[in-house]
């Protein structure tokens, strides 16, 4: 149990190009979800907290209208990078929170901006 | 959320236990304890929580001192599998959209 799924698990895309991410918790329902962002060789940082039919809260330094996150069922977030640019190249893992109250990850999503 | 001190990388021979510590000094009353690890390219994985009891579980045990000011993660036979990044992360449970603050954790290495 506790599943969480992403979709794609990489993408390459051009400059200037948005790219969709899924997040979806298969076997439970997720009231909150988490996106987080990880370069190589540092430590996964928190981008922004979803909550389902609410508006996402970013953390400081995340530009919310780049990174465009829709929570609209219980087992579905999205995270859209809007205007891609190679500096959002990076590794993006999301959470789900279960009732018990523990975050379940996603296996993540390589995204390469050309 | 307190603050967790790690050591950066340590090695275990495999079949041999694996003994992870990490510091919390800071941690309040109402602070669990969680340690998730990494698996290189792939997404943190949940082991195992817990408040101020021992916990024990299909993947590990988690031994807080008494105190609450430091705990251990045992992998009681380590494989070439459990090669992984290792995080000690305190957090206050039982909260909607309680955060979980990755730092750098404990790069295990299991040696044949």
């Amino acid at each position: 149990g506790a599943v969480v799924s992403q979709h794609p698990s990489w993408v390459i895309c051009k400059s200037g190009t948005s790219v969709k991410i899924e997040c979806r918790s298969l076997d439970f329902q997720a009231t909150t979800m988490f996106w987080y962002r990880q370069f190589p060789k540092q430590s996964l940082m928190l981008m922004a907290t979803s909550n389902e039919g609410s508006k996402a809260t970013y953390e400081q330094g995340v530009e919310k209208d780049k990174f465009l996150i829709n929570h609209a069922s219980l087992t579905l977030s999205t995270l859209t990078v809007t205007s891609a640019h190679p500096e959002d190249s990076s590794f993006y893992i999301c959470s789900a929170q279960s009732a018990a109250d523990t975050q379940y990850f996603g296996p993540g999503t390589r995204l390469t901006v050309l | 959320d307190a603050k967790t001190t790690q050591p950066p990388s340590m090695d275990c021979a495999e079949g041999r236990a694996a003994n992870l510590p990490c510091n919390h000094s800071t941690i309040s009353g109402n602070e669990y304890v969680y340690w998730y690890r990494q698996i290189h390219s792939q997404g943190p994985q949940y082991i195992i929580h817990g408040l101020k009891n021992n916990e024990t579980n299909e993947m590990a045990s988690l031994i807080i001192t008494e105190d609450r000011k430091s705990s251990t993660l045992i992998l009681p036979h380590a494989t070439l599998r459990d090669t992984a990044v290792y995080y000690c992360i305190v957090r206050v449970a039982g909260t909607s959209g309680s955060r979980l603050t990755f730092g750098e954790g404990t790069q295990l290495t299991v040696n044949p």
